[in-house]
């Protein structure tokens, strides 16, 4: 069983459009990290997020922790064919020293 | 300054046979995990190091195992190859054990195919 849900597992869509990709779990996390992997790179890091509700902006990402801390979710708008990409959601338990990754959105924009 | 390499990028062993992939941390940086990654699935926790020790570790078995030396480098080993150990090994790197707050800086990674 997967602990970090994340949905769609797909998304093909034109440039320009807006889409939202969700994480979810039955767990409380510390704290939520959104990846970003390219094929043959590891993922790099594009936020952190820690208080429930918390709410962060990065150009045309804006990513959201949920109030419980159990869920999250990145909403790009107007995408463009360079947010290509395999977006990893992945939590903190407690004071661990490790990362669970979701299972991956895997994202094409097309012109 | 450099980033957390590994090498090698690609590598073919059969089963049965045994794999050292190497790590060099970001500089800086005193701790080093290894992550594995399944071809279409999110990277799985194999182990930390800190002080050249093994801190933590995830479900895998003990023909996974790992070092540190000196200099913060790592080598992960992995005996008697299955199939199913094919898959993208990552090293990432960071200033704190606990990551709550704390930013991983990931490799390009090891792919390994085991045929």
């Amino acid at each position: 069983t997967q602990l970090l849900e994340q949905s769609p597992q797909f998304l093909s869509i034109q440039e320009g459009e807006n889409l939202t990709v969700y994480c979810n779990s039955s767990s409380v996390f510390s704290s939520l990290q959104w990846y970003r992997q390219e094929p043959g790179e590891g993922p790099v890091l594009l936020v952190t997020v820690v208080t429930g509700g918390e709410v962060k902006k990065l150009k045309r990402l804006t990513f959201q922790f949920g109030d419980a801390r159990k869920d999250s979710s990145l909403h790009i708008t107007a995408a463009q064919p360079g947010d290509t990409g395999l977006y990893l959601c992945a939590g903190v338990l407690g004071t661990a020293s490790k990362l669970t990754f979701g299972t991956g959105t895997r994202l094409q924009v097309t012109l | 300054d450099a980033g957390v390499t590994q090498s090698p990028t690609h590598l073919i062993k059969t089963r049965g046979q045994q794999v050292t992939l190497r790590c060099s941390p970001k500089s800086g940086h005193d701790t080093v995990s290894w992550y594995q990654q399944a071809l279409g699935q999110g990277p799985q926790f194999i182990f930390q190091y800190y002080e050249e020790e093994e801190r933590q570790r995830g479900n895998f078995p003990d023909r996974f195992s790992g070092h540190q030396f000196p200099n913060y480098s790592s080598e992960l080993n992995v005996n008697a190859l299955l199939l199913g150990d094919s898959a993208l090994y990552l090293c990432a790197s960071s200033l704190l054990r606990v990551l709550t707050n704390e930013k991983l800086f990931f490799g390009s990674g090891t792919q390994l195919s085991v045929l």
